[in-house]
């Protein structure tokens, strides 16, 4: 059982706007530590696409962005393309067990 | 440009040691909020992080598995190597080392190198 809580799968028609949650508690995003995001392709290595909440690195597309608030985080991925078809994972920082802590993954389906 | 790699052993026996190298190029040793970490993924789960070691040394551990791990730096040969002892089936999994900058998250990625454990 993952320190995040992510929904196992979405699923979404290109074009539209999805929505993937994480899930914390006080010892991690509630404790005010940023939550960052990572998309993986099968076979692939993770590719960070959020960081710290809210900021995008400069090689990922304004359709993805992050949000949080108290103890939980959103990624929203607007315009789906059938490309954005991955898994996604948050990851934090957990105070009370000193890890660093990652959501049990995301798997977006395009429709 | 930085890249980082992976190398080691595909298969290893039960209760043996795991060593894994990771090799990189293009990073800079003078930011201590910067270091490489150890991150392994089983077959259809999620990521899991392993182990961190910060460029001035500071190095930290999975509370779960600290008691069998191992991390390291080299910083002459550009490598940092993680050594997990006691293996078992349940460790087969994709390890990968990643790049941690400040509260920037895992940013650069190696290409992972798969692990299986049995005898």
């Amino acid at each position: 059982q993952s320190v995040l809580t992510q929904p196992p799968s979405v699923s979404g028609a290109p074009g539209q706007r999805v929505t993937i949650s994480c899930t914390g508690s006080r010892s991690n995003l509630g404790a005010g530590y940023g939550v960052h995001w990572y998309q993986q392709f099968i076979g692939g290595a993770p590719r960070l696409l959020i960081y710290d909440s809210y900021t995008r690195p400069s090689d990922v597309p304004d359709r993805f962005s992050g949000s949080k608030s108290g103890t939980s985080a959103s990624l929203v991925i607007k315009g789906l393309q059938a490309e954005d078809e991955a898994t996604y994972y948050c990851q934090s920082y957990d105070s009370s067990l000193s890890a660093w802590v990652f959501g049990g993954g995301t798997m977006l389906t395009v429709l | 440009q930085i890249t980082l790699q992976e190398s080691g052993p595909a298969l290893v026996k039960p209760k043996e040691t795991l060593t894994l190298t990771c090799t990189f190029s293009g990073l800079s040793f003078d930011n201590n909020a910067e270091g490489l970490a150890w991150i392994r993924q089983p077959p259809g789960k999620a990521l899991d992080w392993l182990a961190l070691i910060y460029w001035d040394g500071d190095k930290h551990y999975s509370p779960s598995l600290k008691n069998r791990l191992s991390i390291s730096r080299d910083t002459s040969r550009n490598q940092v190597v993680l050594t997990m002892r006691n293996m078992d089936p349940v460790d087969s999994a994709t390890y990968f080392c990643a790049r941690v900058q400040g509260s920037a998250g895992f940013d650069l990625w190696g290409p992972g190198t798969p692990v299986s454990v049995s005898s």
